[in-house]
């Protein structure tokens, strides 16, 4: 039903190397959240995308960046991975502007894991 | 700063039993809260909001601004209600999420 796509469902990485993660909003949502939940933990705000700009920031390094692209997907880099790292990565889409605090459509995460 | 705490990781009730997931927040402005919900092998989704005093499932949930809380309950817990449940809160950034709470029903 929310048609927000994540790909891969999971990936391993070593310490240091660099990775990207892709999510497919559902079609029209112009607002695309990234968290990162480690395990045990609730959602973590990484950032947000209104329209290919980055509209918010969560508590996290440079070396998290994103992208969002005008038909409607997205993409999480990280670079310079540490330990750490290891967790789910959520992308979330909404329909509106972010202002407005609409219900958030998540996809199924990418378990990422860093050796 | 916003925050938000879910007390209990766990909370396990039997079937039929009266349900209160609690969920405790910080933010000095006013809050737009969110309950959220996992059931096994499906995605994170919205449960309820309190600005739209809806009851979904039968689950229920009052923003009390004096004790800064917004706890969710139901009268009478399911086994489908076996899930994770997330409290979060939007202030002046994007949601804040609690580290959640495990519900189990049991039979």
């Amino acid at each position: 039903e929310t048609g927000v796509t994540q790909s891969p469902t999971h990936l391993i990485k070593t310490r240091g190397q660099q990775v990207t993660l892709r999510c497919s909003s559902q079609s029209g949502h112009n607002t695309v959240s990234w968290y990162q939940q480690a395990l045990g933990q609730g959602p973590q705000f990484i950032f947000q995308y209104y329209r290919e700009e980055e509209n918010g920031r969560g508590n996290f390094p440079p070396r998290f960046s994103g992208l969002q692209f005008p038909n409607y997907s997205s993409e999480l880099n990280v670079n310079a991975l540490e330990l750490d790292d290891s967790a789910l990565y959520l992308c979330a889409s909404s329909l509106g502007q972010p202002s407005l605090n609409e219900k958030l459509f998540f996809g199924s995460g990418t378990q990422l894991s860093v050796l | 700063a916003q925050r938000v705490t879910q007390p209990e990781k766990l909370l396990s009730v039997f079937k039929g039993a009266p349900v209160e997931l609690k969920c405790n927040y910080s933010y000095s402005g006013s809050p737009e809260l969110f309950w959220y919900v996992q059931y096994s092998r499906q995605r994170l989704q919205l449960l309820l909001r309190h600005i739209s005093r809806e009851s979904i499932k039968g689950f229920t949930a009052d923003l009390n601004k004096g004790e800064t809380s917004f706890h969710l309950k139901k009268p009478f817990a399911q086994e489908e209600d076996s899930a994770m449940y997330y409290c979060a809160l939007s202030g002046n950034t994007p949601l804040v999420f609690g580290k959640g709470t495990r519900l189990s029903v049991i039979a």
